[in-house]
């Protein structure tokens, strides 16, 4: 098994340029999420989704959108970006309840 | 919605002492409390977690406790070793799915 999987792994933008972050799971997992990662400011979500053709709002949705068409994957797109989202992009995934939340290996995204 | 709070944001020990990380969460509803260890470069891993109806956990080096009544939780590392140097986070739970993070603790441990 893969486990969590992103691509891509590093990507470098001049602002106002769209993108897109794919994640992919092979646990058959429920939920999904995508988190940012700033120094000194820990995991931060953006979006989430508790299923198939579900997403939902997280702490810091502004400036992305998210689809889930597939239960495997989850996509976190940038319409316009900024220098503002320059982070680490973290997609984990669960199967519900108290589980653990696995991650993927992260997207380093640079915006100048 | 809910706030966790993590102290230190650095800490710094000898190899053999032991290292204690301490969080605060805001929701009395949170019921569901994992640490996650990242090393440098890698992804968040889940190391220890633990549950409302429960006071304490250990798993051979590290024990979590959680005081409800307080809101708050602490991480416990004994005879700390070069390879537990990382970032920790704690996180808190009041729905079964979605998790508040804290903002980490980097723990050096110096041989």
């Amino acid at each position: 098994n893969a486990g969590v999987t992103q691509t891509p792994k590093f990507r470098v933008l001049k602002t106002g340029q769209s993108m897109t972050l794919l994640c992919a799971q092979d646990m058959n997992h429920e939920y999904m999420y995508w988190y940012r990662q700033d120094p000194g400011m820990g995991l931060r979500l953006i979006h989430y989704s508790v299923g198939e053709g579900t997403t939902a709002k997280g702490e810091v949705p502004d400036g992305y959108n998210v689809s889930r068409l597939k239960k495997q994957n989850f996509l976190l797109g940038l319409e316009s970006a900024a220098p503002s989202q320059t982070s680490v992009y973290f997609c984990a995934s669960t199967a519900g309840g108290y589980n653990e939340q696995f991650f993927g290996p992260g997207t380093r995204l640079t915006v100048l | 919605g809910e706030n966790v709070e993590q102290h230190p944001s650095t800490l710094s020990v000898q190899e053999g002492d032991s290292a204690v990380i301490k969080c605060t969460y805001s929701d009395s509803a949170s019921n569901y409390f994992p640490w996650y260890k990242q090393e440098l470069g890698k992804r968040p891993q889940l190391i220890i977690d633990i549950r409302s109806n429960v006071g304490e956990k250990k798993d051979q080096r590290i024990a979590v406790t959680l005081n409800k009544t307080a809101k708050h939780f602490s991480l416990h590392i004994t005879e700390t070793q070069p390879e537990d140097s990382a970032v920790y986070f704690c996180a808190a739970s009041s729905s079964n799915y979605k998790l508040t993070f804290g903002k980490g603790t980097l723990l050096t441990v110096n041989p």
